[in-house]
């Protein structure tokens, strides 16, 4: 498949564990804040949103926590499985109501079988 | 599948050289966005089109244009390249213009420019 990045930070878990993946974002008047998994030659993939007057949001298998005050952003993922192993970005909107996307580097996540 | 195709898969060309990128929404998505992904800058967003018109702008150079046709159809359009310019390029649609719309990628065009 194709490389999405090279240095990117790396995460290695056994399956059956759970995952945290963290990314710390810029902007202190970002509203908006998504995770997207990519795996290896494709597009990103939506997988959770959250929005800056909640703390915390649950999806399937997968939660995405918010911390403000150090402008932290976390997503964990229960159980890993090895279609769990991808490249995870966060991205955050500082733009309020207009389109102002700004991507992390990414998160490499191994699962192990 | 997300529903959104874009075409060529591959493309290489010249440095100087003008190319087209094609990019297919899903069916009944109003709203196109083009993202560039490089090694070095990561994932960068580069412009919106909702039912035709330019909607939103980012990181997008003046060599490139990007239109939205009344088919909902979109084309970026990259121009005097540069080996910079190599990269992936994804379409990503989404049913209305709202940055909280789910967005939905297509598969990408890999430009390298020699």
């Amino acid at each position: 498949g194709e490389s999405v990045g090279l240095h990117l930070p790396t995460l290695s878990v056994q399956e059956g564990d759970n995952s945290i993946i963290n990314c710390a974002y810029s902007n202190s008047a970002s509203d908006y804040f998504i995770w997207y998994k990519q795996e290896s030659g494709k597009g990103p993939q939506f997988i959770i949103d959250i929005r800056s007057n909640m703390d915390k949001r649950q999806g399937q298998r997968v939660t995405v926590l918010l911390n403000k005050t150090v402008k932290h952003l976390s997503l964990q993922i229960a159980a890993t499985q090895p279609g769990d192993s991808a490249v995870y970005f966060c991205a955050e909107n500082s733009g309020g109501s207009n389109y102002k996307l700004t991507f992390g580097k990414g998160t490499l996540l191994t699962v192990n079988p | 599948d997300s529903g959104v195709t874009q075409t060529p898969k591959h493309l290489i060309t010249a440095t100087g050289q003008r190319v087209t990128l094609r990019c297919s929404p899903r069916s009944g998505d109003l709203s196109v966005y083009w993202y560039q992904q490089s090694l070095d800058q990561g994932l960068q967003f580069l412009i919106q089109y909702y039912n035709g018109e330019e909607r939103a702008k980012g990181n997008i150079l003046e060599r490139f244009s990007a239109q939205q046709f009344p088919d909902l159809h979109s084309e970026l359009n990259l121009s005097s390249l540069e080996l910079g310019d190599s990269a992936l390029y994804f379409c990503a649609s989404s049913v209305a213009q709202q940055i909280t719309n789910e967005q939905f990628f297509g598969p990408g065009t890999r430009l390298t420019v020699l």
